[in-house]
């Protein structure tokens, strides 16, 4: 595609629902990227996947939080019995997949601003 | 170590000042330092990287500044715009890695 794509781009949930929100990369992209941006703050890692390598899951805040790719395409983020501290918008980035020598650009989607009431 | 610090949090100019975003880092790893521009309601975008091996970066009237002895490296915006109100981030990652260590960001407001 011509770009990353987010959907939905905007969720309101209720309390203790479980959400999904999907993220679909630039067409031959490997790598994927989740962040959480939280209200007029900076951008907080979440979970990194590279092609068929496992993925780096070291910035999850909770096991509430699980995320899936399927081979180098579509990726979901679920958050499981949402609490209102999770409101914030969620980012999805790709890139090319950091062959060596090259320097990483990051393209980003335009988030999913999510409520949780 | 894998911190990048990024002041101010917001900058107020007037329209045709310098804008000034400083970042400091610790990991002598890093060797690339790219820029990203957040317009609210869209998604963080690249403006302009830098590699250590330059001092200075320039595109148009935007300009990395990098000084490695000190591990800091700054943006300057000649000749501010309202079009140039926007968030800003500063990266830091290493070759070959995949994490990309973002600032807090700078939200910056360009009166006309």
């Amino acid at each position: 595609g011509a770009g990353v794509s987010q959907s939905p781009s905007n969720k309101v949930t209720e309390k203790g629902k479980d959400v999904e929100l999907r993220c679909d990369p630039i067409s031959g992209h490997t790598a994927l990227y989740w962040y959480r941006q939280r209200l007029g703050q900076g951008l907080e890692f979440l979970i990194y996947f590279q092609g068929n390598s496992a993925p780096d899951k070291s910035g999850l805040p909770s096991d509430r939080f699980s995320a899936e790719r399927t081979g180098e395409s579509v990726s979901t983020l679920t958050i499981q019995r949402t609490q209102q501290e999770d409101s914030a918008v969620y980012l999805c980035a790709s890139s090319s997949g950091g062959l060596a020598g090259l320097q990483e650009t990051q393209y980003f989607g335009p988030g999913t601003r999510l409520l949780v009431l | 170590q894998q911190q990048v610090k990024q002041s101010p949090q917001s900058l107020i100019v007037q329209k045709g000042g310098i804008s000034i975003i400083n970042c400091a880092y610790e990991n002598t790893a890093f060797d690339y330092f790219p820029w990203y521009q957040q317009f609210p309601g869209k998604g963080p975008a690249l403006l302009i990287a830098i590699r250590p091996d330059v001092s200075e970066k320039k595109e148009g009237r935007f300009t990395i500044s990098f000084n490695k002895s000190a591990k800091q490296f700054s943006l300057h915006i000649m000749d501010s715009q309202p079009g140039d109100s926007a968030t800003y981030f500063c990266a830091a990652s290493v070759t070959g890695g995949f994490k990309t260590i973002f600032g807090a960001g700078t939200r910056l407001f360009v009166k006309a």
